[in-house]
Order: C-alpha cells, then structure tokens, then sequence
C-alpha cells in the first residue's frame, strides 16, 4: 500500500539550532513529494516540494528539504530554527504525478522551537 | 490573489442530523479537493473534482456524503445523517489544473463536532 510516514510526532529544538523533521515513503515510481505545515486554526500552507532534478529542495521560510531515493526519504531540514517555526508539519506524496492524483499525507510532526 | 474560501467555520450538531459545508475555490483554479482531517492525522482525501465532473470519490462514504461543484466554481460537501466519527476538519483546497506538479492552495477548514 501507498504510504507516507512520519516517524515523530513532536520534535522539540531551541532556537537558533537546526531541525530536521524526517519522513519517508513507501510508493511505486517516481512520486512527487511535499511539504505542507499548518498553524492553529489555519489551513496547510506549502513550504517546498521535490518534482525532479537536484536532491536538495528550497522552500518559504528559510526551509530546505532532501531527497533521498535509495532510503525513499524526504526529510525537512532548517539551518537555524526560529521561534515562530512552532507548527504542526505534514509530508504528503503525489503516488501517481502523471495521473494527477491528489496527496497521501503523513501523520504529521508538532515542531515545537523554545526560546 | 484570494485565497481559498471556507463557511462555516465552526459547526456543532447532534449525530443524525445534516450538514453542509460551502468552499469558493481561488478563482480560475480548475481542481477542487475535500480532505478530511481527523484529530492526529493527516488530512484524507475525500473528492476530487476536475471543473464540474468528479475525478475521484473512491474514498467518500457515499451512503451519507455527497458532494457538488455546479458551474465548475463553488462547492458544497453535505452530511445525511451525520455520525460521532465524522466529527473533523474538512478542508477544501484547489489547484490550477489536477497534475501533481502544481501545489493544492488549501482553506481554513470547518471544524464539525457531532455529539
């Protein structure tokens, strides 16, 4: 089955260090690969997505992304996380791009900076 | 640009009773989406419309959810009757077009409580 998984359901940092908020996938083919994050009583909004060619994907916000597709990993990675990065992260896949079909999304993983 | 338009936001009902959410899309965006999001889940879709004609309802529980999209704009995604376990957030969200490789623009949601 197509599947996407987010193995943390909270990630806790402090500010100004790095984060990496890790998701992995399990489709067949070449599958399009998102991130989406979602603040208190608002809607997802799209950081980054990975289609094709380079590995490393950037995004809003300072947000990066790396694909990996012998681990099929598509993990969300910041340099220097800021307190305002506080929100609910979800990593979704498009299973099959050619045929326009709509997202499988993870669990999602509470990022949560501290000052 | 607007983005995507959701009503009502909040909604409380007793289970057996109906509902109906309403979703205006970003205008000239042809591809609808309803998600369904459970508390500690990832959203699920429900349907998906191309214009005015459904690409996929494989997921919608068509003895008590319908869904429409008259005139290829506005949507409307209706509960008859209502369970405890429909209460979620239901997201509407639109795209340009249904190829994966443009991203969903996603709405506040209604959040529905059935009790």
């Amino acid at each position: 089955a197509q599947s996407v998984a987010q193995p943390e359901d909270q990630v806790n940092v402090a500010e100004g260090n790095p984060l990496t908020v890790k998701c992995t996938y399990s489709v067949s083919g070449n599958p399009y690969l998102f991130w989406y994050v979602q603040y208190p009583n608002r809607g997802l909004q799209f950081l980054l997505k990975y289609i094709t060619g380079d590995n490393l994907v950037k995004g809003s916000y300072g947000f990066e992304a790396e694909f990996n597709k012998s681990q099929t990993s598509f993990h969300l990675k910041k340099p220097s996380a800021l307190v305002s990065d506080s929100a609910l992260y979800f990593c979704a896949v498009s299973p099959l791009p050619q045929a326009g079909t709509a997202l499988i999304f993870g669990k999602g993983t509470t990022l949560s900076v501290s000052s | 640009e607007a983005g995507v338009a959701q009503s009502p936001r909040y909604k409380i009902i007793e289970k057996r009773q109906s509902v109906a959410f309403w979703c205006n899309p970003i205008s000239g965006h042809a591809t609808l989406y309803w998600y369904q999001q459970i508390l500690g889940q990832g959203p699920k879709l429900l349907i998906q419309f191309q214009n005015n004609g459904v690409v996929d309802d494989s997921q919608l529980p068509k003895d008590r959810f319908s869904a429409e999209r008259l005139k290829g704009v506005d949507s409307t995604l209706k509960i008859q009757p209502a369970k405890l376990e429909d209460s979620a957030v239901y997201l509407c969200a639109s795209s340009v077009t249904d190829r994966a490789i443009y991203e969903q623009y996603f709405g506040p949601g209604t959040r529905l409580t059935v009790t």
